[in-house]
C-alpha cells in the first residue's frame, strides 16, 4: 500500500532526553513536511524539505532538528531545548508544492 | 505572511442538513488550497483539492470552490450524516511550497 508510516504512534520522554519520530513515504515524493498540532492552535509548520538533502526552518523550528538523507525518509528529532515538546506531531509529504499533500496518522509525544 | 481564518470554530446541526463551512486567506498568491478532514487523536485525510486556476471541485456530497481574487473558500456539504461529524481543515500552498492552515471547525451532526 502507498502512503506515509509515521512510528510510533506514542512515545514518552523524560526531561532532558532527545527523541527522534520517524516519517516514511513510498508515494516517491518531493517534498516532505513536519507540522506540530495543539489544542486551539491549530498546525504549526516546524521543518520542511523540497529535495533530498536541502530542508527549510518553518514557523517554530526552534528545539527541533531534521535530515533529508534518503527521498523517503524525513525524521524530526525533538532536542532538549524543545520547552514544551508535548504535542501531536504530524508528517506529510506532496510531489510538488501544486499538487496534493498527504498525511501519515501522527505521533502523539508527551514528557514525563 | 499568509494567514487562514475559518470561522466559527464549531457548529452543531442536525442529521439532514446542507451547510456550508468557509475559509478566507489574506495573500491570494497560492499555487492550491486544499479541504482536510481529521477525526480525534488521527492525522488528516484529504477531501478536496483546487488548484488556482480552478473554481470548485466537487466529490461525492462535497463541493469546494474557490475564490482566489477575494481570498475565499468554501466547503458545501450536502445532507449531513453523523459520521460527517469531525475537525475541517483548509489550507493554502504558497511560495516554497509550505502549506498554511486554519484552526480548523469542528462539526457535530446531531441523529
Amino acid at each position: 500500500d502507498g502512503g506515509i508510516t509515521q512510528s510510533p504512534k506514542y512515545l514518552f520522554r523524560k526531561e532532558g532526553q532527545n527523541v527522534t519520530l520517524s516519517c516514511e513515504q513510498n508515494l516517491n515524493h518531493d517534498a516532505m513536511y513536519w507540522y506540530r498540532q495543539d489544542p486551539g492552535q491549530g498546525l504549526r509548520l516546524i521543518y520542511y524539505s523540497q529535495i533530498v538533502n536541502d530542508f527549510q526552518k518553518g514557523d517554530i523550528a526552534e528545539g527541533y532538528s531534521v535530515s533529508r538523507e534518503k527521498k523517503e525518509s524525513f525524521p524530526l528529532t525533538v532536542t532538549s531545548a524543545q520547552k514544551n515538546p508535548t504535542a501531536f506531531y504530524l508528517c506529510a509529504s506532496s510531489d510538488s508544492g501544486a499538487t496534493e499533500a498527504f498525511f501519515g496518522q501522527g505521533t502523539r509525544l508527551t514528557v514525563v | 505572511k499568509q494567514e487562514v481564518t475559518q470561522i466559527p470554530a464549531a457548529l452543531s446541526v442536525p442529521e439532514g442538513e446542507n451547510l456550508v463551512l468557509n475559509c478566507s486567506f489574506t495573500d491570494s498568491a497560492i499555487y492550491n488550497l486544499q479541504w482536510f478532514r481529521q477525526d480525534p487523536g488521527k492525522g488528516l485525510t484529504s477531501l478536496l483539492l483546487i488548484q488556482s486556476s480552478q473554481r470548485e471541485q466537487t466529490s461525492g456530497r462535497l463541493n469546494a470552490s474557490l475564490d482566489k481574487s477575494s481570498g475565499r473558500s468554501t466547503l458545501y456539504i450536502a445532507a449531513s450524516q453523523p459520521g460527517d461529524s469531525a475537525t475541517y481543515l483548509c489550507a493554502v500552498t504558497g511560495a516554497n511550497s509550505k502549506l498554511t492552515f486554519g484552526k480548523g471547525i469542528t462539526l457535530s451532526v446531531r441523529p
